[in-house]
Parts: C-alpha cells; structure tokens; sequence
C-alpha cells in the first residue's frame, strides 16, 4: 500500500465550480501535512500547509482528520488559473524529517 | 543567485553508463530530497539527507547512489543506468529545524537512458 494516496482524476469542472480533493495516509508517524501544486512540466510549490484545526487561505480550504488519516484540500470559486495538478504530501519523524507526496490530482478548470 | 539550482537540465545517456546528476542549494538548508517523477506515480522518494555525511534511503533507492559532504550538495549517481531509469528528477531542499517547513525545488533534470 502507497504511504499517501489520492484520487488521480482528472476533475473537468467549469469555472466558479466548488472541487474537493481527498488523500490518505497510511503512517500514524506522519507529522506534517501540506498541499502542493504543480503546473505541467514545472517544479512543484506549496500551496498551503494543513493544521488540525483546518484553515483556510481565500478560497482553498484544507482540513485534517488524524484519526482518519484523512487530508482535504477545497478550491471555492474554480479559475481557469487553478488547473494544475495538486500534490498531498506528508512529512514523517522517523528519526529524520522524510518527506513523501501522492500521485497528485489532476485538475481542468474550463470556460 | 540565491536558491536551488539542478544540472544538467537534461540528458541523454545510454544504458549501462554512469552519469550524476547535481543539485545546489545556497539557503543552508540542512535537508535534502531526490525525487523522481513518472506518469502514474507522481513523485517517489529516491533519497533523502537531514545533513553532510548523513543519507537515508527513501521509497526507491535501487540503482542510485548519493552522497553529501558538503551542506549545500547533494548528488545523485546512477551507477549504471538502465531505461527504467529515465524520468524526471528533482531535488528539494527544506530547513530541518522544524517538521512543518516548506520544501524548495529545483527545476528538476530530463533523463532518457537509451
């Protein structure tokens, strides 16, 4: 079984859409949580780091569910500048900080 | 300039050849990562460093090697590429005095083996 997993998509959603996007983990030592983004054929970057408490950052949402080992990451209000693919990561404490991403999901915001 | 910087940019070499590829960071970050990205499997852990002297193997190691003696270098080898090995690559950097930091990318490097 993969250390974090996510739905591969792809989301085809139209602008202004509401889109939701799920990960698991599957180590109880995972530590930190975050959302990255990467756009086709570049580096990726952070998006937003995820707390217990949930937060939010204009109109992404992401929220943690340590008993479920359950991450969400929402997107409000979809622009076409959101298609990208959108990588859950987590960093473990195994002695060293090891850091391992999903699949990532694909998103197409369309006009 | 002040960042994290990956060569070559691309490369081509064929089977069965040694070929290293670098990354350079100038933050002093004390971690970093080698990633490598395939369709279908988005990014798995090759290696990883928390710092000089000190690796650690990560979800793929097989047919890599790596080394640190320097904070701000981190290459990794293929000792003898084969054409599984063709990806892309990136490495990553993050600062270890905290576990909720972000990680910084190079802008990874094009490896076909032939």
């Amino acid at each position: 079984r993969k250390e974090v997993e996510q739905d591969p998509g792809p989301f085809n959603v139209p602008e202004g859409a509401t889109v939701a996007f799920n990960c698991t983990y599957s180590n109880s030592a995972s530590q930190s949580f975050f959302w990255y983004r990467q756009d086709c054929r570049k580096e990726p970057k952070l998006l937003m780091s995820v707390y217990s408490s949930g937060n939010e950052d204009g109109r992404f949402t992401a929220q943690l569910n340590r008993a479920s080992q359950y991450i969400s990451l929402l997107i409000r209000d979809s622009k076409l500048s959101d298609s990208a693919t959108y990588l859950c990561v987590v960093t473990l404490n195994t002695g060293g900080f090891k850091t391992i991403f999903g699949a990532g999901t694909r998103l197409f915001v369309k006009a | 300039d002040a960042g994290i910087t990956q060569s070559p940019r691309y490369k081509i070499t064929e089977t069965g050849r040694q070929v290293t590829l670098m990354c350079h960071q100038t933050w002093s970050h004390s971690y970093m990562f080698w990633y490598r990205q395939d369709l279908g499997h988005g990014l798995r852990l090759i290696y990883y460093s928390a710092a000089a002297d000190i690796t650690d193997k990560g979800e793929v190691p097989d047919g890599y090697v790596v080394s640190r003696s320097k904070t701000e270098n981190f290459p990794l080898t293929l000792e003898s590429a084969t054409r599984s090995q063709t990806s892309v690559y990136f490495c990553a950097s993050k600062f270890g005095g905290r576990l909720n930091t972000e990680a910084f990318f190079g802008q990874g490097t094009r490896l076909t083996v032939v």
